[in-house]
């Protein structure tokens, strides 16, 4: 399977844009970019996902790179609640039959935000 | 509408017994998978039932483990003969399972396994 890597931790201000960067230089064709996020004493929720082109949600958008090997994570205007460990992975269109089958979760990024 | 649940939040054992820990997926939710997470790591997957198919326990540390789903619904993992490195949150998600979509997992709020 494809590796992600992401910086153990990083640090904002309320209110202000975080990007949240992740890298995947060994990404396949059919490798879907997934972020999830885990608050404190919660499991993981799904935040956003992406295959080429940039996307936007109600929680986040997703900037991936033209030649698709990195990708960033962007909170607009972080707030306390954002703060959580933020997962990047990849997922294989084909892989699991109907479902795509497991997550495979790396350490993640620890985003801390000040008030 | 409801969310994964999962019983019973918390569970303290004595090494040497035998736990079984239980998730009830979203209705209509035809994927289901366990992991955990022990302090200080990451989420480590366990096993993932789809729909009739037999299900992926490759992520099954031991043999001590095992886990079932009854009716294609509600799940039980078993932990016989617990050790202390089982002491773990153990989550349950369960996903849409329909080909071609997200497939978005949606997770519960775990089971705190401690092993005495």
């Amino acid at each position: 399977d494809a590796k992600t890597t992401q910086p153990n931790s990083m640090e904002s201000n309320e209110e202000e844009p975080v990007h949240l960067p992740c890298n995947h230089s060994t990404i396949s064709g059919t490798d879907y970019i997934h972020w999830y996020r885990q608050l404190p004493s919660q499991g993981p929720e799904y935040v956003i996902h992406g295959l080429t082109s940039n996307v936007n949600n109600r929680m986040a958008s997703l900037a991936i790179a033209e030649d698709r090997k990195s990708s960033t994570l962007i909170l607009h205007r972080a707030t306390l609640r954002d703060a959580a460990v933020y997962y990047c992975i990849l997922r294989d269109f084909f892989s699991g039959g109907t479902s795509y089958g497991k997550l495979t979760f790396g350490q993640g990024t620890i985003l801390t935000v000040h008030p | 509408g409801a969310g994964v649940s999962q019983s019973p939040s918390n569970k303290v054992t004595e090494k040497g017994k035998d736990v079984e820990l239980r998730c009830d997926p979203i209705s209509g939710h035809t994927a289901l998978y366990w992991y955990r997470q022990s302090l200080g790591q990451g989420l480590e997957f366990l096993i993932y039932f789809q729909g009739n198919s037999a299900p992926d326990k490759s992520g099954l540390p031991s043999d001590r483990f095992s886990a079932e789903r009854t009716g294609g619904s509600v799940s039980t993992l078993t932990i016989q003969r617990t050790q202390q490195e089982d002491s773990a949150v153990y989550l349950c998600a369960s996903s849409p399972g329909r080909f071609g979509l997200t497939d978005t997992q949606y997770f519960g709020p775990g089971t705190r396994l401690t092993v005495l």
